[in-house]
């Protein structure tokens, strides 16, 4: 069975400090990683995906990703963290080997920048 | 205007009662989904649709049943609402292709008293 585990429910950094939110994977196929943005009193919003193209992905607002199989890990980056950055992120993994689409969510990681 | 869009936004409700939660899509995809998020959990699937005649459990489908009224309109209800189905409810419709985005709809916050 597919799962996702974001390591630190919160994460706490300072304005213009490098932001690292960890994701890793369990995936007995190759996998869709994907990671989501919730604002507060929003709905989830793509920040970025892995779709076996380049192992190293960039999104919006300044974040990038990198797949490791290795390691089993999608880890989510920002070099320097703005303010507006504070939000729940959530990653998911998406097994298209049983072609329903669905998605398998992390427990989130609530993101705080402090001044 | 929004491409999936969910009413109610909020709902206050009590123990027994019946609530229907709806969603439209404008995307123009066959597959639609219902999740709940609730704090510390993420987002947990109950229940989804491939088209209007194909409907399928999540993992999470015990006390919500759901209907598919055309390709754009997916609605769930809790049939006797408990207190601990209160959280936080999001559609969401997706083309279903390897990898394609999941696009979400704002959420309803459901309170079950």
């Amino acid at each position: 069975a597919q799962s996702v585990t974001q390591l630190g429910s919160h994460v706490s950094v300072s304005e213009g400090a490098l932001v690292l939110l960890r994701c890793n994977y369990s995936s007995s196929v190759p996998p869709y990683l994907f990671w989501y943005v919730q604002y507060p009193n929003q709905g989830l919003q793509l920040l970025l995906k892995y779709t076996s193209a380049a192992t190293l992905v960039k999104g919006i607002n300044g974040f990038e990703a990198e797949f490791k199989k290795s390691e089993t890990s999608f880890h989510l980056t920002k070099p320097s963290a703005h303010m507006s950055d504070a939000a729940e992120y959530f990653c998911a993994v998406s097994d298209d080997s049983s072609n329903t689409g669905k998605l398998i969510f992390g427990q989130g990681t609530t993101l705080q920048v402090k001044p | 205007d929004a491409d999936v869009t969910q009413t109610p936004r909020n709902r206050i409700t009590k123990t027994g009662k019946r609530i229907m939660l709806e969603c439209s899509q404008t995307k123009g995809h066959d597959r639609m989904y219902w999740y709940r998020q609730d704090p510390g959990l993420g987002l947990r699937l109950i229940y989804y649709s491939f088209d209007v005649k194909d409907i399928n459990k999540g993992e999470i489908s015990d006390g919500y049943s759901v209907s598919r009224q055309a390709q754009a309109k997916f609605s769930l209800s809790l049939e006797s609402a408990i207190p601990n189905q209160t959280a936080l409810y999001f559609c969401a419709t997706t083309t279903g292709q390897g990898g394609d985005t999941q696009y979400f709809g704002p959420g309803t916050r459901l309170t079950v008293l």
